[in-house]
């Protein structure tokens, strides 16, 4: 249980194209679903929570305009990097926690590698 | 200031050598502490979640506990696959339950 998928895994584009990635809850409802980002060997920074059914909420410093999120449905949120550059190559990793839950576990994804040539 | 800060930053075993891994926060309300491991090139994978002090979770080689300050990831008798990096998260109350990572530390455990 408690599966979490991402789609591509990874993605090369060209700088000023634009990106989506899907991050899917499999096995359960998820109300509110996390984007990080990770540089190399550092560690996860959140860039917004992900609501069903209401707008992102970005963390300080996070361009809402160039990173879209849309969460539509309880296993589904997006990600689209807008008018990608080569600094915004990364690892993007959606987690996601299972609604009506006593407990606060966030379960993540196996991420996506993004190169922006 | 870091409010996660996990020492050290790496650590290198040999196989069967115990030792611990620690994580020290600075939050004014604690919801809950969280461990996972990540591999190179994936997703982090869920551990433990601690949620007072005194607390304790065991799983496999692995042991974490809690007190109001630090939290501490004993590993006894390590085999080689349980080389990964170790990644402790805090969830801070009425923080929408985003948690807030520290920097890791990267075991390797030698044959």
């Amino acid at each position: 249980g408690a599966v979490v998928s991402q789609h591509p895994s990874w993605v090369i584009c060209k700088s000023g194209t634009s990106v989506k990635i899907e991050c899917r809850s499999l096995d359960f409802q998820a109300t509110t679903m996390f984007w990080y980002r990770q540089f190399p060997k550092q560690s996860l920074m959140l860039m917004a929570t992900s609501n069903e059914g209401s707008k992102a909420t970005y963390e300080q410093g996070v361009e809402k305009d160039k990173f879209l999120i849309n969460h539509a449905s309880l296993t589904l949120s997006t990600l689209t990097v807008t008018s990608a550059h080569p600094e915004d190559s990364s690892f993007y990793i959606c987690s996601a926690r299972e609604s009506g839950r006593a407990y606060n576990e966030q379960f993540f994804g196996p991420g996506t590698r993004l190169t922006v040539l | 200031e870091d409010q996660v800060t996990q020492s050290p930053e790496a650590l290198r075993l040999q196989e069967g050598e115990s030792s611990s891994l620690n994580c020290s926060y600075t939050v004014s309300g604690l919801r809950g502490l969280f461990w996972y491991r990540q591999d190179p090139g994936k997703g982090p994978e869920f551990l433990f979640t601690l949620y007072s002090a005194g607390e304790e979770k065991e799983k496999e080689r692995l042991k974490a506990t809690l007190t109001k300050k630090e939290s501490f990831l004993h590993i006894t008798a390590p085999k080689p696959e349980d080389s990964a990096t170790y990644l402790c998260a805090v969830q801070e109350v009425g923080s929408n339950y985003k948690l807030t990572f520290g920097k890791g530390t990267l075991l390797t455990v030698n044959p």
